[in-house]
Parts: structure tokens; sequence; C-alpha cells
């Protein structure tokens, strides 16, 4: 079975501070898929980014970039500069393939609580 | 604008009682699921759908159900067997490939009285 884990339950950073949030995962697929989701308190879940695994290429988004290192099994999610609007619960996923049908379902972590006070 | 809608925002129920949370999407997608979402958890699969009149069962299925009828549509209910229904409910479609993302509505926080 698949797994997803991240580590930190919570982070607590001050503004303009960086904040890396680690994931690992687990799977014996050797095509699969990564992302991450960003839920306010608000609370709907916001599509980030996603990573398959045959790119290994870091990718970097405004104050954000992504770590994919296969070696590791890790996909990890840097926010350079930290702002309070930043905060919120970050999800990692894997995507678990349906049997042959083309589907898939997706496996989360238990989220990382990131807080940025001024 | 195409998204996902969940009514109610917030809902209670009463010992013995089934309730039904809406989940309607205009994103033409082929795939819908729902999760449950408990304070420091991550999401669980309720159930998922991968095309009109078929659904399956997810990790925690049992005290839930559910019915696919229309490809916008993918009503949950609540059932009484559900013992410890409080939590946050989020539905989610996608297209339905791997590679595709899940949209998330604004989910359902349901509470007991």
């Amino acid at each position: 079975a698949q797994k997803v884990t991240q580590a930190q339950t919570e982070i607590s950073v001050v503004e303009k501070e960086d904040v890396t949030l680690d994931c690992v995962y687990e799977t014996r697929d050797t095509t699969y898929y990564l992302f991450w989701y960003k839920q306010p308190p608000s609370g709907e879940l916001v599509f980030l980014i996603r990573r398959n695994s045959f790119d290994e290429q870091n990718e970097i988004s405004g104050r954000y970039s992504w770590n994919f290192q296969k070696s590791t099994s890790s996909f990890n999610f840097t926010i350079t500069a930290s702002q309070v609007v930043d905060s919120a619960v970050y999800f990692c996923a894997l995507s678990e393939a349906i049997g042959n049908s083309g589907y898939s379902t997706l496996t989360f972590g238990k989220g990382t609580m990131l807080l940025v006070s001024p | 604008d195409g998204g996902i809608t969940q009514s109610p925002k917030y809902l209670f129920r009463k010992e013995g009682q089934n309730v039904t949370l809406s989940c309607e999407q205009n994103l033409n997608h082929d795939a819908m699921y729902w999760y449950r979402q408990d304070p420091g958890q991550g999401l669980r699969l309720i159930y998922y759908s991968q095309i009109v009149n078929d659904f399956q069962k997810g990790d925690i299925a049992e005290g839930y159900s559910v019915s696919r009828e229309k490809k916008e549509s993918f009503p949950l209910t609540v059932t009484s067997a559900q013992k410890n229904p409080t939590a946050f409910y989020l539905c989610a479609s996608s297209p339905g490939q791997r590679n595709q993302p899940q949209h998330f509505g604004d989910g359902t926080r349901l509470s007991i009285l």
C-alpha cells in the first residue's frame, strides 16, 4: 500500500523567514504522481503543484519551490520569505492507480500546519 | 465560473438520523470523491466514483452511502450507522487520470446535536 508521511505536524515562523515542509512517500509503482495542496482557514483545498516520477527537475513558482528527490523518496516544499497569508495547512499527496482502469485515487499525508506571525 | 459546490456549509445531525451532503460540479469531470477530515488527520477517502451509476468504497465507507445518477452530482448520506460522524467533509472531482489534480469544494462541517 502507498503511504505519505509529513513528519512536521506544525511549524511556526516569523514573517520573511524561509520554511521547508517535508514529504516522504512510499510506493511500489514505477510511474507515479505527487501533489501539494494548501488548505487555508476557510477549508477548501487549493492545488499547488503536480510532479511526475520521471521528471526530477526542481520547480520554482514565485516564492514557492519544490525539491523532488527520487533517491530519497522525498518531495519537499519551500516557501521563501514567508508571509502571514501563507498560514495554512499544507498536504502532500500521492496518486494511486485503480487497477488497469486508468483512473486513480489520492493518498494524503496528515498535513503540516504552518503559522506565520508578523 | 466552473467549480464544485458543496451544501450546506454547516449541518447538524440528531441521534438516529440520516443526513445528506450535496456535491455538484460543473467542470465536466468524470471522477468524483468524498473525503472525511478530522483534526490533526489527513484526508481519508470515503467513496469515489469514476463514472455515472458506478461507485467504489474507499478506506472508511462504513456508515456512509452515495449515489451517482448524474455526472454533475455525487451526494453523500451519513447514516445512523455512522457512530462518530462529527467531521469536516470534502468533495472533489477530477478528469480521473492519474496525472490530473483533484479539485475540491469548500466543505461541509457536520456536528452532532
